[in-house]
């Protein structure tokens, strides 16, 4: 089984709202990722999670926080965001840290207005 | 730094037609290359991959050979169906990188009958 699962699968939000996106996987991958995608173009990597200790943060701005409470689940909470933030919003796991490959879950499609 | 080029598309074929996507990549030492698939409002899909010069990644009639002497990963299929009608990024990333996936930028196919 290679699922990545995310809810939910489609996201409005106001300016002042806050909410969160989730993201589970149950194949015992130790490495997991959020990435943005615009329309037409590729995904753009924000954060990936190692052994449950973020790793990597791609300068995102703070009104994204991500969290990791479990090797499975990861979390993207959200708060303050700008109408330019509406995007495809995608989860991935991978077995580790090293270049094996990345799993995608089906996205979040945000819109903030 | 990595990078990844692709032909630019949409590429339009007539169903059962053979299909190649140019991709070529930059890069230090032996990343890992893959395929991947987004189809209509969907995450993305791992369609094959490669770990190491002249291996060939093959995934339902799709084909690709690691060419390390001309640094590239072309995508093939001998005929194709109206169902593979997708955009299709080739990546490549590389151990001590924190599993980073460069894409190249998209190619649209779309198969007509």
């Amino acid at each position: 089984d290679t699922e990545v699962t995310q809810t939910p699968k489609h996201l409005v939000m106001g300016m002042t709202n806050k909410k969160s996106l989730k993201c589970e996987q149950h194949m015992g991958h130790r490495a997991m990722y959020w990435y943005k995608q615009k329309a037409k173009k590729p995904p753009e990597l924000m954060f990936v999670y190692s052994y449950e200790k973020l790793s990597i943060n791609e300068s995102v701005p703070s009104r994204f926080s991500p969290e990791c409470p479990n090797s499975s689940l990861l979390n993207l909470h959200l708060h303050a965001l700008q109408p330019e933030d509406s995007a495809l919003y995608l989860c991935a796991s991978s077995q580790d840290g090293t270049r094996n490959e990345q799993y995608f879950g089906p996205g979040t499609r945000l819109t903030v207005t | 730094g990595d990078s990844v080029t692709q032909m630019e598309g949409p590429v339009t074929l007539s169903e059962e037609a053979f299909l190649t996507i140019n991709c070529t990549y930059t890069a230090t030492g032996y990343p890992s290359l893959f395929w991947y698939v987004q189809y209509p409002g969907e995450g993305l899909q791992l369609l094959l991959k490669a770990t190491k010069a002249d291996d060939k990644g093959s995934n339902k009639g799709f084909e690709a050979t690691y060419r390390k002497e001309t640094t590239s990963f072309h995508l093939e299929k001998g005929s194709v169906q109206v169902s593979d009608s997708a955009v299709y990024f080739c990546a490549l990333s590389h151990t001590g990188g924190g599993n980073k996936l460069t894409f190249g930028t998209g190619t649209q196919l779309k198969v007509e009958l």
